[in-house]
């Protein structure tokens, strides 16, 4: 079974661009989730969802959006990008929620 | 306070050697205990997931979890270099699932 797949998985951009990343999740998951991994801060949550509803959130700014299509398939989206925002940007799915997560390679986003 | 604690390192080894990682949290209602492995580079992998107090084993790797003193540990046999690596503990109490800031791992020959 093919894992999870991150797209693209290189980006560079400048502050107040936007971005958008792309996941898809290990077939037959419905959950997905968004994490931010810096060497300071660990894996950071941003959100969840499920069934094309998000059912979670962490504390990150409204700049940071996501969305889950009807094949399970998620993307998020962060706005008028700031140099902090320079990350490793992590997706993981699961077959229900909260449950074991698979992640995959993420997307390694530089902001110039 | 974070509610789970895992001791950056990084921690370096001779090949063969047993490796003790641990978290710590303060969250009783964390049911599920994971840890995964991260190589540089890649998405974490999962190694080792838990429900109950005790241990469990696989292989070289053993998973240890302390309900009482709220403690967890991940035991790795006969270290290998290919083990080096960050290791992130992560627990859930269904509501949302929390992960430790990694241990970093280096085992030399």
């Amino acid at each position: 079974k093919a894992g999870v797949t991150q797209t693209p998985r290189y980006l560079i951009k400048t502050r107040g661009q936007q971005v958008t990343l792309s996941c898809s999740p290990i077939s037959g998951h419905r959950s997905v989730s968004w994490y931010q991994q810096t060497p300071g801060q660990g894996l950071q949550f941003l959100f969840e969802y499920f069934s094309e509803t998000q059912r979670n959130k962490g504390n990150f700014p409204g700049r940071f959006s996501g969305r889950q299509f009807s094949n399970s398939r998620s993307e998020m989206n962060v706005s008028t990008l700031e140099l902090g925002d320079s990350a490793l940007y992590l997706c993981a799915s699961s077959l229900h929620e909260q449950e074991t997560q698979y992640f995959g390679p993420g997307t390694r986003l530089l902001v110039l | 306070q974070k509610e789970v604690e895992q001791d950056p390192g990084p921690l370096s080894v001779p090949e063969g050697a047993i490796v003790s990682l641990n978290c710590t949290y303060s969250n009783s209602a964390f049911q599920y205990f994971m840890w995964y492995r991260q190589y540089s580079r890649k998405g974490p992998e999962l190694l080792m997931y838990t429900y109950s107090s005790g241990n469990k084993e696989d292989g070289r790797f053993t998973a240890q979890v302390d309900k009482s003193s709220k403690y967890i540990s991940l035991f790795i046999r006969d270290s290998q270099p290919s083990d080096s690596a960050t290791y992130l503990c992560a627990m859930t109490d269904t509501d949302k699932l929390i992960f430790g800031t990694g241990t970093r791992l280096q085992v030399f020959p």
